[in-house]
């Protein structure tokens, strides 16, 4: 167990829908990763925040938007959904900005179908 | 992009025999990371090098590195099948200020037959 916590583990959902996915960091670590995980693009970096901050944005499309709460928790919101956004929602936390030899803790991930 | 990418992409051996997977990058690093994914599961950190390190051990895994090849070599000895999973390296690289971006490749499928 990693001590990052997302919720929901499985969801369908109808394309056009949107959906919020929640993950709580591992206690005391201040920076929340999102990656997509699917078999054609595999694991691509989505957004990182610091501390309530955006820190870095990777391969994250206008559909989709993430925030970090004062208690650090973080919600990923993807929108108008579409067949293609079926995938491994992943999200990962660290102590620091990920700085070199901050090891980064993933969790289980959320399953996201879309039909 | 991906930045490292592994070779190969799937391995199938006998418990007991040694796996060797190898990945490869395209930009300067500050340090290289192989992680571990079960099926479905979340990806677990296995071991860090630095890029001014060139071997490291951690239990039955050895990982090289070879800054001037932009390359780098995972070794399981004496694999076991729980040791069954796919095996991703990630570079990490300063992304700005004291910011820096992991990256992972596509992985290698692992599997190891009882």
């Amino acid at each position: 167990d990693s001590g990052v916590t997302q919720t929901p583990k499985h969801l369908i959902t109808a394309t056009g829908q949107r959906v919020t996915l929640r993950c709580s960091p591992r206690s005391g670590d201040l920076s929340v990763y999102w990656y997509q995980q699917s078999l054609d693009q595999g694991l691509q970096f989505l957004i990182q925040y610091y501390n309530g901050e955006e820190r870095a944005k990777g391969n994250i499309l206008e559909r989709f938007s993430a925030q970090q709460f004062p208690d650090l928790h973080s919600e990923l919101n993807l929108s108008s959904l579409e067949l293609g956004d079926s995938a491994l929602y992943f999200c990962a936390s660290s102590r620091g900005l990920g700085t070199p030899g901050n090891t980064i803790y993933f969790g289980e991930g959320s399953w996201l179908t879309v039909v | 992009s991906q930045q490292g990418e592994e070779d190969p992409q799937a391995l199938s051996i006998q418990e007991g025999e040694n796996a060797t997977m190898n990945c490869s990058y395209k930009t300067s690093i500050n340090n290289l990371q192989w992680y571990r994914q079960n099926s479905g599961r979340g990806l677990v950190h296995l071991i860090l090098i630095r890029s001014n390190e060139r071997e490291k051990h951690s239990g039955r895994l050895r990982v090289t590195l070879d800054t001037s090849k932009k390359s780098s070599s995972l070794l399981i000895t004496a694999s076991r099948a729980a040791d069954t999973a796919s095996y991703f390296c990630a570079t990490a690289r300063n992304s700005g200020g004291s910011n820096y971006k992991l990256t992972f490749g596509k992985g290698t499928l692992l599997t190891v037959n009882p």
